[in-house]
């Protein structure tokens, strides 16, 4: 079964640091989401992406964060200067369109400490 | 917005059935999901029901859909320990709409 593979599975960086989480969609979806989920919390929406730029984004997603994809496989998140509140399971998820009855399919995550 | 609520822990016997409940605020959604949450791991898609529904099956799981009280439950008959887990109330507004909402998520433990 197609899958959406995340790298790092952990990621600990310093604060103020500049991190790049990075995801592979499933090749024939076109639409891609970042999640986070602080620990013990919910999982929150960040962004959505389609046709190379950004859909919707929430209030988390400031000019702090950004997405990219710089080919045609992969799908990145950047935070350019961390702080220890962005300490979360961040989830990355594809999905072939909208409205789908099949929901989106997410990666295991990236668990991004800031110490 | 859309806000979707769950109780934060459940806690059944092997055996016996699980109900977890989740309640939402967007009566538009369309779609309303379960994902369910095994330590360390993603979200994975359990089920999904269509607004239009009542209940759907799917082998040891039951979802039932009350849209006039924006209520969802999961049932999962015959609970084994694999079971265990987080499980998410999720739901997507219109067609047009591109995220899918969760709730708190439910922790489902397993009693022998």
């Amino acid at each position: 079964e197609p899958e959406v593979t995340q790298t790092p599975s952990h990621q600990v960086t310093q604060m103020g640091q500049e991190v790049i989480l990075r995801c592979v969609p499933i090749s024939n979806h076109l639409y891609f989401y970042w999640y986070r989920q602080i620990l013990g919390q919910k999982v929150e929406f960040l962004v959505s992406f389609y046709n190379n730029e950004i859909s919707e984004k929430s209030e988390i997603f400031d000019d702090q964060f950004s997405v990219e994809r710089p080919d045609g496989s992969n799908f990145t998140l950047k935070i350019r200067s961390t702080k220890l509140e962005d300490s979360a399971m961040y989830f990355c998820a594809s999905s072939e369109a909208r409205g789908l009855s099949y929901g989106y399919t997410f990666g295991s995550g990236t668990r991004l400490t800031v110490v | 917005g859309e806000d979707v609520e769950q109780s934060l822990f459940l806690s059944v016997r092997e055996g016996d059935s699980s109900v977890i409940n989740c309640t939402y605020t967007d009566s538009s959604s369309t779609y309303l999901y379960w994902y369910k949450q095994e330590p360390g791991a993603g979200l994975q898609l359990l089920t999904y029901i269509f607004s239009n529904m009542d209940m759907k099956q799917d082998q040891r799981l039951t979802v039932l859909l009350n849209k006039k009280d924006k209520h969802l439950s999961l049932r999962i008959a015959d609970t084994q320990t694999g079971d265990s887990a987080i499980y998410f109330c999720a739901g997507l507004g219109d067609s047009s709409a591109s995220k899918i909402i969760f709730g708190s998520g439910t922790r489902l433990s397993i009693r022998p």
